[in-house]
């Protein structure tokens, strides 16, 4: 089952805008992590905040979690056409299960 | 540093048969987690693997089960295959439990006819 939801399901902008997608999620987090998934193909990870910082950056990417409100964002700058890809947002529980749960990810299309 | 390897990365089966995936870990890494992505259906958690043991499952019928091998890497066996398990199977491995991305295979596209 999902953990939560994204928003938006989709999101087209034009190259050098900003994109920022948002994550929601249900339980009680270790950490939080986001995907990156070209073509259908296999997923590369991007970045993990855990549940005790607020904000993270790696390069043109800047993560934001609140944990009060069980939500994340992700924002990309200066977005480029090899951008385009779909985003995931996945949590690790508290439960030690130790399992990703994805969100239902963010398509994002970036114009050139 | 090779990545998570899986193979084979194409596969068309009959249903009612039954289909072995596998797949290698990134050196060192000693779990194994296998995703399935149906269209439309998001990914899925099946199966996560640790020093040999199974040690969760996901939501899925007893026909998927799976394995791993005393060099970490594993296979992920689906047996009386129907229409609905085609998809996309992902493997991934991690360095530990829980508190470090995931490196993702580039997965297997199975489809069932």
């Amino acid at each position: 089952s999902q953990q939560g939801e994204e928003d938006p399901q989709a999101l087209s902008i034009q190259e050098g805008e900003n994109a920022t997608m948002n994550c929601s999620y249900k339980t009680s987090i270790n950490n939080l992590q986001w995907y990156r998934q070209n073509s259908g193909r296999g997923l590369v990870h991007l970045i993990l905040i855990r549940s005790n910082e607020r904000e993270k950056h790696s390069g043109r990417l800047r993560v934001t979690l609140d944990t009060s409100k069980k939500s994340s964002s992700l924002l990309i700058t200066a977005s480029r056409a090899a951008d385009t890809a779909s985003y995931f947002c996945a949590t690790v529980s508290m439960d030690s299960s130790y399992k990703l749960i994805f969100g239902s990810g963010t398509r994002l299309l970036v114009r050139p | 540093e090779a990545g998570v390897t899986q193979s084979p990365t194409h596969l068309i089966k009959t249903r009612g048969q039954q289909v072995t995936l596998r797949c290698s870990p990134i050196s060192g890494h000693t779990s194994v987690y296998w995703y399935q992505q149906a269209l439309g259906l998001g990914l899925q958690f099946l199966l996560w693997y640790d020093e040999g043991e199974e040690r969760n499952r996901g939501n899925f019928p007893p026909r998927f089960s799976g394995r791993q091998f005393p060099n970490y890497s594993s296979e992920l066996n689906v047996n009386a295959l129907e229409l609905e398990d085609s998809a996309l199977y992902l493997c991934a491995s991690s360095l530990g439990l829980g508190g470090y991305g995931y490196t993702f295979g580039s997965g297997t596209r199975l489809t069932v006819v």
